[in-house]
């Protein structure tokens, strides 16, 4: 019940491409979803967050897509850039939230 | 507003020795929560501490213990070190207040290698 199970591992995109990683939870009473980035040597930077009461949210090139019914929600990174090469961490919870075990995106030029 | 700090970035450490993490939250913020980071485990829980009171707890042994300040600082302690505590540190803090979500901002991190 406490678990968020995150997919892919790693994921290597071409430059402009989409990136796409998914995540999965249990606990039905969670109703906070923020998506970190962190880059090497940094501590996580929140990115992005939705709340279950919309289906999606979109912050320039990144767009949470959230699926309640199913327990499922996404990052999506619309035209891909090296700088976008990142770890990607989703989480979910009430007041406090679980880790999912990360993605390593890597962008080729 | 100043973000969250954490020093030393650095620490190399012999098994058997303890090590003090430090951690300042950002200023207004009241709970302060502990990770370890590590390539095959991800971010696993610690602790956290709000108002100088350990509020939750992960399932870490007893060697890792922590306190928070009146003014919020707050430190993390390693005891008895062993080679598998060699980890990113990270500590993240937040309003802490349980009325709704509570974003975390986490600082950049305590290396630790022991040796």
């Amino acid at each position: 019940q406490q678990q968020v199970k995150q997919s892919p591992q790693s994921l290597i995109v071409q430059k402009g491409g989409i990136s796409i990683i998914n995540c999965a939870y249990e606990n039905t009473a969670f109703d906070y979803f923020p998506w970190y980035q962190q880059f090497p040597g940094k501590g996580p930077a929140l990115l992005i967050a939705i709340r279950p009461d919309v289906s999606e949210k979109k912050e320039g090139r990144f767009t949470i897509s959230f699926n309640k019914s199913a327990k499922q929600f996404s990052l999506h990174i619309m035209d891909s850039q090296p700088g976008d090469s990142a770890t990607y961490f989703c989480a979910a919870g009430t007041y406090k939230y679980i880790f999912g075990t990360g993605t390593r995106l890597k962008v080729l030029a | 507003k100043a973000g969250v700090t954490q020093t030393p970035r650095y620490l190399i450490k012999t098994r058997g020795q303890q090590v003090t993490l430090s951690c300042s939250p950002i200023s207004g913020h009241r709970s302060v929560s502990w990770y370890q980071q590590t390539p095959g485990q991800g971010l696993q829980f610690l602790f956290e501490y709000f108002s100088e009171t350990q509020r939750n707890k992960g399932n870490f042994p007893g060697r890792f213990s922590g306190r928070q300040f009146s003014n919020s600082r707050s430190e993390m302690n390693v005891s008895t070190l062993e080679l598998g505590d060699s980890a990113l540190y990270l500590c993240a803090s937040s309003l802490g207040w349980l009325t709704g979500p509570d974003t975390q901002y986490f600082g950049p991190g305590t290396r630790l290698t022991v040796l």
